[in-house]
């Protein structure tokens, strides 16, 4: 069972449409974190958040970290195809070395 | 540029071969991380050095050694491995260790063992 689930796993979409991904988890987290990963390289941190509700903007995306710092989700306005990739989300449950990550969603904007 | 390098980005590998990967992190980190990441499956957490010393060994199979001569470097030791073993190894370094920094990660080596 995982403890971090990505929804949806993959998402296909037109240039200019909008989008949310999701990140669930029935556990408390104290940060949280996403991340996007391109074909053939490492992942890349987009944010970081730690107070429940809180939201950041980052250009067009916007992430937001629910009240009970159980989940969170990524929204991203008039998506680009240089937004394509797979975007993961990370967790810690407390300060200790090891990230709960989730699999994935795999993101393809068609121009 | 992430300023963490690693070498190679692509290694194909018998299963009686001896290889190592390489890292090396310019961002002043104190902590090091290996991670590997396989198709439509979470990262899985290998290994974290904090200040050169091991902190963390996630019930990785000995056939993975690594070794951490110095807060910079960070390498993996393959050897008699199995096609399973194929996947992306991914090296991260973070500030101090403590996973809410957030982790930078390198662009990782493409693993095939034949």
């Amino acid at each position: 069972t995982q403890l971090l689930e990505q929804s949806p796993q993959f998402l296909s979409i037109q240039e200019g449409e909008n989008l949310t991904v999701y990140c669930n988890s029935s556990s408390v987290f104290s940060s949280l974190q996403w991340y996007r990963q391109e074909p053939g390289e490492g992942p890349v941190l987009l944010v970081t958040v730690v107070t429940g509700g809180e939201v950041k903007k980052l250009k067009r995306l916007t992430f937001q970290f629910g009240d009970a710092r159980k989940d969170s989700s990524l929204h991203i306005t008039a998506a680009q195809p240089g937004d394509t990739g797979l975007y993961l989300c990370a967790a810690n449950m407390d300060s200790n070395y090891q990230l709960i990550w989730g699999a994935g969603t795999k993101l393809i904007i068609k121009p | 540029e992430t300023g963490v390098t690693q070498t190679p980005r692509h290694l194909v590998m018998g299963m009686t071969n001896k290889k190592s990967l390489k890292c090396e992190q310019h961002l002043g980190h104190n902590a090091m991380y290996w991670y590997k990441q396989s198709a439509k499956k979470p990262l899985e957490l290998m290994f974290v050095y904090s200040l050169e010393e091991r902190v963390e060994n996630n019930s990785v199979p000995s056939r993975f050694s690594p070794e951490c001569p110095n807060s910079s470097h960070l390498f993996l030791h393959l050897h008699t491995l199995q096609p399973e073993d194929s996947a992306l190894y991914l090296c991260a370094s973070s500030q101090d260790g403590v996973s809410g920094d957030g982790a930078f990660f390198g662009q990782g080596t493409r693993l095939t063992v034949v």
